[in-house]
């Protein structure tokens, strides 16, 4: 099971850019890298899911560089809406027997 | 996405009732569901696996007597905090899997707060 590291908070201006970069050096070959975003008192909602390079969606950007140990959410232009926890999590493809376990998160705070 | 939804979204309750809470997946078939348990400016701390037609696995720690999982069909997990004592208060949330072939994806319920008088 790799385990991931996230700064525990981070502080950003609305319109802004945020990067919010998670550590796993223990990835494996057939593990995916996925990003949860959870708002007080809601359930966490998927944002993200990448194996390799770049992917892009409505909502953000996952830029994994090619040794796969890292990985960063980017989020572009985020506004008050964006102050969320968000979560970085490494999963297997073939799920199984797997447990999702979530790490400490990240606490995004947007300021106007 | 795949929706999952969870009922009730809160429950005021007295301390020795017992609280059941609903999990359903609306859109495609769950085998497996996960709760788990949050308290304030916590992550989750997943509670148990949930399997459709077998007994639920529990985390270390977790009181199965007390948490009863029941996942008696492919869109229909139930969690039942029997005796509820105000050190139970807390926000519980389930997911579903939905695999697809790529890396496991989870969609969780909006969660259910629970108050123990």
């Amino acid at each position: 099971l790799a385990k991931t590291t996230q700064p525990i908070s981070m502080d950003s201006y609305e319109g802004q850019e945020v990067n919010i970069t998670c550590s796993h050096n223990n990835i494996a070959t057939n593990d995916y890298i996925t990003w949860y975003q959870q708002f007080p008192s809601q359930g966490p909602r998927f944002i993200i899911q990448g194996y390799k390079t770049k992917v892009t969606n409505e909502v953000a950007s996952l830029f994994i560089p090619a040794d796969r140990k890292s990985s960063t959410l980017s989020l572009p232009r985020v506004s008050l809406s964006d102050t969320a926890v968000y979560y970085c999590l490494v999963v297997p493809a073939d799920t199984g027997g797997f447990k999702t376990i979530f790490g400490a998160g990240t606490r995004l705070f947007v300021k106007a | 996405g795949a929706v999952v939804s969870q009922h009730p979204s809160w429950v005021i309750c007295k301390s020795g009732t017992s609280v059941k809470i609903e999990c359903r997946s609306l859109d495609f078939q769950a085998t497996t569901m996960f709760w788990y348990r949050q308290f304030p400016k916590q992550s989750l701390m997943l509670m148990a696996t949930s399997n459709e037609g077998s007994k639920a696995t529990y985390e270390q720690g977790v009181e199965k007597d007390k948490f009863l999982i029941n996942h008696a069909s492919l869109t229909l997990s139930t969690l039942t905090v029997t005796s509820a004592h105000p050190e139970d208060s807390s926000f519980y949330i389930c997911s579903a899997r939905d695999g697809g072939g790529s890396g496991e994806k989870l969609f969780f319920g909006s969660g259910t707060q629970l108050s123990v008088l």
